[in-house]
């Protein structure tokens, strides 16, 4: 959908190299975050930013990083990618929408680890 | 802290019958409470949200969802079902106004049958 682009959007890595995952968006939005999904778990947040350079932690970090330094472009790296890192991750964005502010989700990324 | 519990993983109803979707919540604070749906191979779409205005909340595609504070529940209801429902749902609670931290329940998977 317009606004949010993430690349790739499939991904075969093999386990212990490293992974970058990007999320762009078109729409200048402070807020910026990434989840991930897994059957069972529904999703859970691996990390979140406030603005450029401001991010924090969510509820399933270990193992990943990020780094925001522009607005439009928000990046989730897995350090050392582990088969238990394979997922679909899902890049969301704070917008107006027909609710008013709401999470706006990203196409998402399959990432396979093996 | 804050919960989500959706019962059932998998609902099955015939086309026409009456949809309901469980989620209950767990809220140290007045819950802003959503449900998401997700077609397959995308991303979230909100169907909608409660931020406490009303307690019956109109989403998009005449799903409604009705919050009942004494319950601890805000199920997810469409009086008729069509075959295009078919997808998974999402109830999720917000960690906080004016953020999108969410945490989401495990899914429910709605089959439509003919």
């Amino acid at each position: 959908d317009a606004g949010i682009t993430q690349s790739p959007r499939h991904k075969v890595t093999e386990t212990g190299t490293p992974v970058t995952l990007r999320c762009h968006q078109t729409e200048n939005h402070r807020y910026m975050y990434w989840y991930r999904q897994d059957p069972g778990h529904g999703l859970r947040l691996i990390h979140y930013s406030y603005g450029v350079k401001d991010t924090d932690k969510g509820e399933v970090s270990d193992g990943y990083s990020v780094s925001r330094s522009k607005t439009e472009d928000f990046l989730l790296t897995l350090e050392s990618a582990t088969s238990s890192q394979t997922s679909v991750y899902f890049c969301a964005i704070g917008r107006t929408g027909g609710f008013g502010t709401e999470a706006f989700f990203g196409q998402g990324t399959r990432l396979t680890v093996v | 802290a804050q919960s989500v519990t959706q019962l059932g993983s998998h609902v099955s109803v015939s086309e026409g019958a009456l949809v309901l979707l469980r989620c209950n919540y767990s809220s140290s604070v007045p819950p802003y409470l959503f449900w998401y749906v997700q077609y397959p191979n995308q991303g979230l779409q909100l169907l909608l949200k409660y931020t406490s205005a009303a307690t019956l909340v109109k989403g998009i595609n005449g799903f409604e969802a009705e919050f009942k504070k004494s319950e601890t529940s805000f199920h997810l209801t469409k009086p008729s079902a069509h075959m295009s429902d078919a997808a998974e749902y999402f109830c999720a609670v917000s960690l906080g106004s004016g953020t999108y931290k969410y945490i989401f329940g495990t899914g429910t998977r709605l089959k439509v049958l003919a």
